[in-house]
This record gives C-alpha cells, structure tokens and sequence, in this order.
C-alpha cells in the first residue's frame, strides 16, 4: 500500500484555537480520506477527497487536496472539546489495502 | 445489520491459547478487512477479502494468523498459540465497493490481551 506521513504526531490546543493536521505522500495519490478515532473508540470515515485542488468543507472542517495529489491537511476552525481525538489520513482506491497514517492526536484544553 | 458488528468485545487469554475473533460486516459490503491497534498506535492491515476473490493476507505477521470468510459475509481471525505481542485491538472494517470509496465502516474492535 501506499505510504502516507503525517504531522504533526500530538497537538495541544486551547479551546477555540484552530488546528490542522498535514498527510505528505512522495507519491501521487489517486484519491485521500480522513478518518477520526475518538478515545476508546473506532475510526469513523469523515471524508474522500479524490481531485486535484479539492476542497471540503463540513461545518468547521475544511479538507483540502493539493494541485499535485501528494499531499492533503485537514484544518478545523474554533476548535471545540467535542474534537477530541486522533485523526488519520488514509491513501485510498488504487489499493484495497488502506494504508493509515500514523495519526495525529488532538487535545483540546478547555 | 445497521453496522460492523465484533465479537467479543474483550478476549483475555492466556500465553499460548488459540483464539477466535468474529466479525459480522454491514448487509451488502462486498469487501471486508481486519486491522490490528496496539495501544497509542496506528492501524495495522491484516487481511482482505473481496466477495468470492482469493484473499489478501500480505498483511498477516506470522503463520499464527489466519482469517477465513464463510458466504462472503461472516469473518472470523484466528490467532494460534497467542503470544503477548499479539496483545492489541483487532479492527474489522467493510466497505462497499472494492476501493472503498465510500468510506470504510468500522465496528467496535475486539480488545486481546494474553497474559
């Protein structure tokens, strides 16, 4: 599978700050998708990102795509406790064998 | 069912038992996959299925695993002669195309720990 990096590895933020996880590939990527892993609990899909440039937003997530396919970051605004979490990017399609990154884990003081 | 279903949800086991891990995917993911956790850890693939497909088991870290799906529905992990490195949750994810474009379901994971 293709190999994904992602920083940083652990982010403290205060309650309201922004934050943004980045996912580097040295290879083009056919398509990316985020995933959140609560504490205790199991990854959940958030979004795919599949075109050059692409940008998604979903309440005060922004997902972005770069122009050369190789990298992506996930962005959230006004951060909340609620956002509490690790976050993995995930190179998709092209390979069934989902590779995960190693995460980016978000703790939000309140 | 409404989602990826594990069972069981706890499994302690001692050095050198054998266990079994089930996992019921969604009514319809053609594609399902096993992923290993170690505690503050990333995923680790295992195995893949695709309906009737040979499966992929380049994921598998020793001969002691091993994964079968009945019906291209039910999976079930089997891990030999437990070792305590072995210890770490067990994800099983499906999706419903092979690419997963949709998104990988994951269910609540099977917690090891062999002692």
């Amino acid at each position: 599978g293709q190999q994904v990096m992602q920083i940083p590895q652990y982010q403290h933020v205060q309650e309201g700050e922004d934050f943004t996880t980045y996912c580097n590939s040295s290879t083009t990527l056919s398509n990316i998708q985020w995933y959140k892993q609560r504490p205790g609990g199991h990854p959940v899909f958030l979004i795919q990102l599949v075109k050059s440039g692409e940008v998604k937003k979903q309440k005060r997530l922004t997902f972005q795509f770069g122009e050369a396919k190789k990298n992506s970051s996930l962005h959230i605004t006004a951060t909340q406790t609620t956002d509490v979490g690790t976050y993995f990017c995930a190179p998709g399609a092209g390979s069934y064998q989902l590779t995960f990154g190693k995460g980016t884990k978000l703790s939000v003081i309140p | 069912g409404a989602g990826v279903s594990q069972s069981p949800s706890n499994k302690v086991t001692e050095k050198g038992k054998d266990v079994e891990l089930r996992c019921d995917p969604i009514s319809g993911h053609t594609a399902l996959y096993w992923y290993r956790q170690s505690l503050g850890q990333g995923l680790e693939f295992l195995i893949y299925f695709q309906g009737n497909s040979a499966p992929d088991k380049s994921g598998l870290p020793s001969d002691r695993f091993s994964a079968e799906r009945t019906g291209g529905s039910v999976s079930t992990l089997t891990i030999q002669r437990t070792q305590q490195e072995d210890s770490a949750v067990y994800l099983c994810a499906s999706s419903l195309t092979r690419t997963g474009n949709y998104g990988y379901t994951f269910g609540s994971g099977t917690r090891l720990t062999v002692v």
